[in-house]
C-alpha cells in the first residue's frame, strides 16, 4: 500500500547511457517533485509539477527531462548519463504548500 | 533566498540521553517548518511539522516548537533509543512556493 513508489530502487549504468526512473503516488495529491540527494546527503529540488504542469525547474541540465502523463505519475528521464549524475533521486508528492511533502524510497543511481 | 541552517554532525549519544538538534532558518514571510528523518538505506519520512509561530510539532517522542522571534525550530527528544539512529533534516516551505528547502542534515548515532 505504498503511497509514493518509484522504480527502480537501484540502477547501475555506464556513462553515456539513457535511463528512466518512474514514480507513482496514490495519495490523490496534485503536486509531485523530483529531488536529488548527493553523496554528502544534501537534498535539492530538481522539478515540481502541479496537475501535470511544470512549475519549478531548478536549473537542472536539459539532459534531465521530467514527464507527467497524469497527476499521479511523474517520470524522470536522463540522457547521456555522466559520472556526476550518481546520486539518490527521490520522488515526492504533496497536497499543497505547508502540508508537508511525502517522499518515495529513493532510486540509487550509480554511473560507472 | 530562503535557507535552513542546522547543527553540524555527527552527533553520538548513549541510549536514554537527551537529544537536541538545532535548526534556524531565514525566510520571507511565514514559512511552514518540518523535520524529516532518513534511516540508513531508506527514503525520507516526515517526522513532524509546524505551520505557524508557537506551534509545537510532535511525533514518536520528538518535539519541535516554531519560534518566530529566534527563527528556530530545534528538534528535541527526552530519551533517545538505538533505533533513533538516522540522519535528521530540518526544512521549510513558504512564500507561496511548493518547494522544500532543506538543511544539510545531522547524522545521529545512538549507542547502547
Amino acid at each position: 500500500d505504498t503511497a509514493v513508489s518509484q522504480t527502480p530502487k537501484y540502477l547501475v549504468t555506464q556513462m553515456g547511457n539513457d535511463k528512466s526512473i518512474k514514480c507513482e503516488q496514490n495519495l490523490g495529491h496534485d503536486t509531485m517533485y523530483w529531488y536529488k540527494q548527493d553523496s554528502k546527503k544534501f537534498l535539492k529540488i530538481m522539478f515540481s509539477y502541479n496537475n501535470k504542469e511544470l512549475i519549478i525547474n531548478e536549473t537542472v541540465p536539459n539532459r534531465f527531462s521530467p514527464k507527467s502523463p497524469d497527476k499521479a505519475h511523474l517520470n524522470l528521464h536522463i540522457n547521456s548519463l555522466e559520472l556526476g549524475d550518481s546520486a539518490v533521486y527521490f520522488c515526492a508528492s504533496s497536497l499543497g504548500s505547508g502540508t508537508g511533502i511525502y517522499f518515495g524510497e529513493g532510486s540509487w543511481l550509480t554511473v560507472v | 533566498g530562503d535557507s535552513v541552517t542546522q547543527m553540524e554532525g555527527p552527533v553520538t549519544l548513549s541510549e536514554e540521553a537527551f537529544l537536541t538538534i538545532n535548526c534556524t532558518y531565514t525566510a520571507t514571510g511565514y514559512p511552514s517548518l518540518f523535520w524529516y528523518v532518513q534511516y540508513p538505506g531508506e527514503g525520507l519520512q516526515l517526522l513532524l511539522k509546524a505551520t505557524k509561530a508557537d506551534d509545537k510539532g510532535s511525533n514518536k517522542g520528538f518535539e519541535a516548537t516554531y519560534r518566530k522571534e529566534t527563527t528556530s525550530f530545534h528538534l528535541e527528544k527526552g530519551s533517545v533509543q538505538v533505533s533513533d539512529s538516522a540522519v535528521y533534516f530540518c526544512a521549510l516551505s513558504g512564500g507561496g512556493s511548493e518547494k522544500l528547502v532543506f538543511g544539510k542534515g545531522t547524522k545521529l548515532t545512538v549507542n547502547p
